[in-house]
């Protein structure tokens, strides 16, 4: 079966560092997609990642290592406004989103 | 530019009843889905469509319908209501390029099923 597993809730601290990790188990990969989600709204792309190694977009960096299944999702400077679910989804080989159930982030001051 | 807009937000309805949800986009994709969101669970694909007058099912088929008759809509029946079926609806889009990097999603339509 295809499988996305990514930690439930985590919690940091403003202006920190936290790293969301996923790992993956799939028919096939055709692409690796984080997206952030805030509470009752619709998720929102962030970043995309087909090739190992890290992509770096501002606050927000994405790993991936194909041959280990696994990427993570780095927040650099932690703002109030981050506290949001993390969704990381794979494109299987139907390039079909297969989506991780979401980490719940929780910045405190 | 609107983006991806559905209709209606919220709805209540009762076991039995039908519906419709409507996904409109004026981005020009091509490919349109429906998901569902529930507590505990990542996004499941419910039906999907590739271009006009096209649709497919995708991993929780049963109990929906789909049509697309133009390129701009996507519309989501639900024939007989079922408490099961309350769920948080998202509409998502995205070009038909297949190193598109992104599917764009509505604002979802929350659906309870009484």
């Amino acid at each position: 079966g295809q499988n996305i597993d990514q930690p439930t809730e985590m919690t940091a601290t403003e202006g920190a560092i936290v790293q969301i990790n996923c790992t993956y188990q799939t028919s096939g990969f055709n692409g690796l997609f984080w997206y952030q989600q805030h509470a009752g709204e619709a998720p929102t792309f962030l970043s995309y990642n087909v090739l190992d190694g890290l992509e770096e977009k501002g606050r927000f960096s994405s790993f991936l290592s194909r041959s280990k299944g696994y990427s993570y999702l780095l927040l650099k400077e932690l703002q109030m406004k981050d506290s949001a679910s993390y969704l990381c989804a794979v494109r299987d080989s139907n390039y079909q989103l297969i989506w991780g159930a979401g980490t719940k982030l929780i910045i405190k001051p | 530019n609107a983006g991806v807009t559905q209709t209606p937000k919220f709805r209540v309805l009762k076991t039995g009843q039908s519906m419709t949800l409507l996904c409109a986009q004026d981005m020009n994709h091509e490919y349109m889905y429906w998901y569902r969101q529930d507590p505990g669970m990542g996004l499941r694909l419910i039906h999907y469509s590739v271009g006009e007058g096209t649709t497919a099912k995708g991993e929780v088929p049963d109990g929906y319908n789909v049509s697309r008759l133009k390129k701009q809509n996507f519309l989501l029946g639900l024939e007989s209501a079922a408490p099961s079926q309350t769920s948080v609806y998202f509409c998502a889009t995205r070009t038909g390029a297949q190193e598109a990097r992104a599917q764009y999603f509505g604002p979802g339509t929350r659906l309870l099923v009484l």
